[in-house]
Parts: C-alpha cells; structure tokens; sequence
C-alpha cells in the first residue's frame, strides 16, 4: 500500500537557520511526490512537484527538495527561514491510477525571531 | 485567472441535515477532487471527478456523494450529517487527472452541532 510518512509533527529553527523537514514514501511504483504548504485558514499552496525529470526539485519561496530512491525519500530544505515561512507542511503522494493525493500528517514549521 | 473557488466560505448545519458544498474548477481544468481535513490532521481523499465521471473514491461512506456538471464545476454532497464530519472540505482541480499538480481552493469549513 501507498503511504507517506512525515518525521516529526513541530520543527523549530530560527531565522535565518537551515530548514529541513523530512518525508518517507512507500511505494510499489514510481512514485509522483510534492510539498504543500498551508497557512493558518488557508487552502492548500503547491511548493513543489516531483515527476521523474530531475531528482533535486527547485520551488517557489527558495524551496528544494531531493528524491532518492534508495532511501524512499523526499526531504524538504530551505538554506535561510524567515519567519512569514512559518505553516503547515504536507509531503504528498500521487496515485496515478486513480488521481488520488496520499497526505502526509503534516509538519508544523515555527520559526523564532 | 481566477483560482478554484469553493462556496460556502463557512456554515453550521445541525446533525441529520443535509449539506451542498460547491466549487468551480480553474478554467480549462477539467478535474475536480474532494478532500476532507480534519483539525490536526492532513486532508483526506473523498472523491475524483475527470470529463464528468467518476474516477476516485475515498473510504468515505455513501452518506457522501458527488457530481460534476458539464461546465467542470462540482458539489459535494453530504446527508445526515454527523457531527464526526466537521472539517475544512477541500477542493482541487487540475488539467487531467496524471499527478502534475492541483490547484486547491481555500475550502468550505464546514461545522456540525
């Protein structure tokens, strides 16, 4: 079965410190993967977008993410947090087959002056 | 462009009554999904809609129903309502249902007391 694994629910950084937020697929297929965010009594923002093209994934914001393969990964990383990118993340999954989005539990991002 | 837009914003219904959520696709997008968010939680896939079929379905149950009109917007039936079913009902649309991104709306936050 598909499913997408979010380590850590709160991650604390400060401004201007390196943010990582860490995601794990399983998968039987190749696997379409993306990075949501979410700002509080918003709907969902696409940060980025994983497709088999290029393993490092550049977004919007200074958001990347890598896939690797061998570690059924897809970590999200920005090198400088500001505070206006304190929200909710979601790593998310496609199913190709039916085009449903498998939702990770989300990761809430604070970041402190 | 407008984005995808989700009417209501907000309502309160009373459990056992019936509730019509609607939203209106980004031009030319022609699939809509559905997804209920849960506080705390990341969002849940009800249903898919592609070219007005049925493509999708979540482990909802039948008390949740949808349909998409020919002009590609969508509603999101919900009856007897309970008060397990207060959410954030999300809607997507996209070009096709291959994974390459939805484009979400802000959501119906939908309250049962």
């Amino acid at each position: 079965a598909q499913s997408v694994t979010q380590l850590g629910s709160h991650v604390s950084v400060s401004e201007g410190a390196l943010v990582l937020l860490r995601c794990n697929y399983s998968s039987s297929v190749p696997p379409y993967l993306f990075w949501y965010v979410q700002y509080p009594n918003q709907g969902l923002q696409l940060l980025l977008k994983y497709t088999s093209a290029a393993t490092l994934v550049k977004g919007i914001n200074g958001f990347e993410a890598e896939f690797k393969k061998s570690e059924t990964s897809f970590h999200l990383t920005k090198p400088s947090a500001h505070m206006s990118d304190a929200a909710e993340y979601f790593c998310v999954m496609g199913s190709g087959n039916t085009g449903k989005l498998i939702f990770g539990q989300g990761t809430t991002l604070q970041v402190k002056p | 462009d407008a984005g995808v837009t989700q009417s209501p914003t907000h309502l309160i219904k009373t459990r056992g009554q019936h509730v019509t959520l609607r939203c209106s696709p980004i031009s030319g997008h022609k699939s809509v999904s559905w997804y209920q968010q849960v506080l705390g939680q990341g969002p849940q896939f009800i249903f898919q809609y592609y070219e007005k079929e049925e493509r999708g379905r979540g482990n909802f149950p039948d008390r949740f129903s949808a349909r998409q009109f020919p002009n590609y917007s969508s509603e999101l039936n919900v009856n007897a309502l309970l008060l397990g079913d207060s959410a954030l009902y999300l809607c997507a649309s996209s070009t096709d249902r291959a994974l390459y991104g939805y484009t979400f709306g802000s959501g119906t936050r939908l309250t049962v007391v």
